[in-house]
């Protein structure tokens, strides 16, 4: 069964800190896509990787092939990286599996 | 560039009413559509796609139906809503030619069934 879990639920963190968020799946992929959606609720893609690493500003996606495992790493975060973050996979040449999302909180 | 713009924003209906929601593409031609659904606590569903003008996939059976008269434009529809049709609707685009294609979203729409 193509699953996507996603941890931790909830993360709340001062400013500057540095963020980890984690997800898993069940079977091999052949992409990975990490997206942010924000309390009004559009969503933004942030990244779309199949192996290594991608930078975008302070926004780090790595992924694991073998562990089946893809991290998002924020440096120095900021009160405006507060949003949801969501991991979707694509299983083969099936349809994206969403995972239920990590809502992240940057205290001032 | 490519936009995608989605509306209404907001919608609050009686049950039984009929449901509309539209979404267009701009700067790209012939792209793969979606409409996803999500609800509270869970993660999105995807509930219809199109790979071209007419071509509906539907992935889960419900009362909603989902048309595209025209190559950027994509409508979510409901003859008689339920009070379970109620959620975020999400529009999205992406390149026909892969698979792996990345997800552009439209901006969502919230719909309450009262």
């Amino acid at each position: 069964k193509n699953e996507v879990e996603q941890s931790p639920q909830n993360l709340t963190a001062q400013e500057g800190e540095f963020i980890t968020i984690n997800c898993s799946y069940s079977v091999g992929i052949s992409a990975l896509h990490w997206l942010q959606q924000h309390p009004g609720g559009g969503i933004v893609s942030l990244f779309m990787l199949s192996s290594g690493k991608k930078k975008h500003g302070r926004l780090i996606a790595t992924i694991n092939i073998q562990e089946k495992h893809s991290s998002l790493h924020i440096t120095a975060s900021h009160p405006r990286d507060s949003a949801v973050y969501i991991c979707a996979a694509r299983f083969g040449n099936e349809k994206l599996t969403f995972g239920t999302g990590t809502r992240l909180t940057i205290i001032p | 560039s490519q936009t995608i713009h989605q509306w209404p924003a907001t919608l609050v209906q009686p049950v039984g009413s009929p449901l509309s929601l539209e979404c267009t593409v701009e700067g790209t031609s012939n792209p793969n559509l979606y409409w996803y659904r999500q609800a509270a606590g869970r993660g999105l569903q995807l509930l219809f796609y199109s790979v071209g003008i007419g071509q509906i996939s539907s992935e889960v059976p419900q009362n909603l139906s989902a048309s595209r008269p025209q190559d950027r434009q994509f409508i979510l529809s409901s003859k008689k809503l339920l009070l379970s049709d109620s959620g975020f609707y999400l529009c999205a685009w992406s390149v026909r030619v892969t698979n792996t294609g990345e997800l552009f979203f439209g901006e969502g729409s919230r719909l309450t069934v009262l």
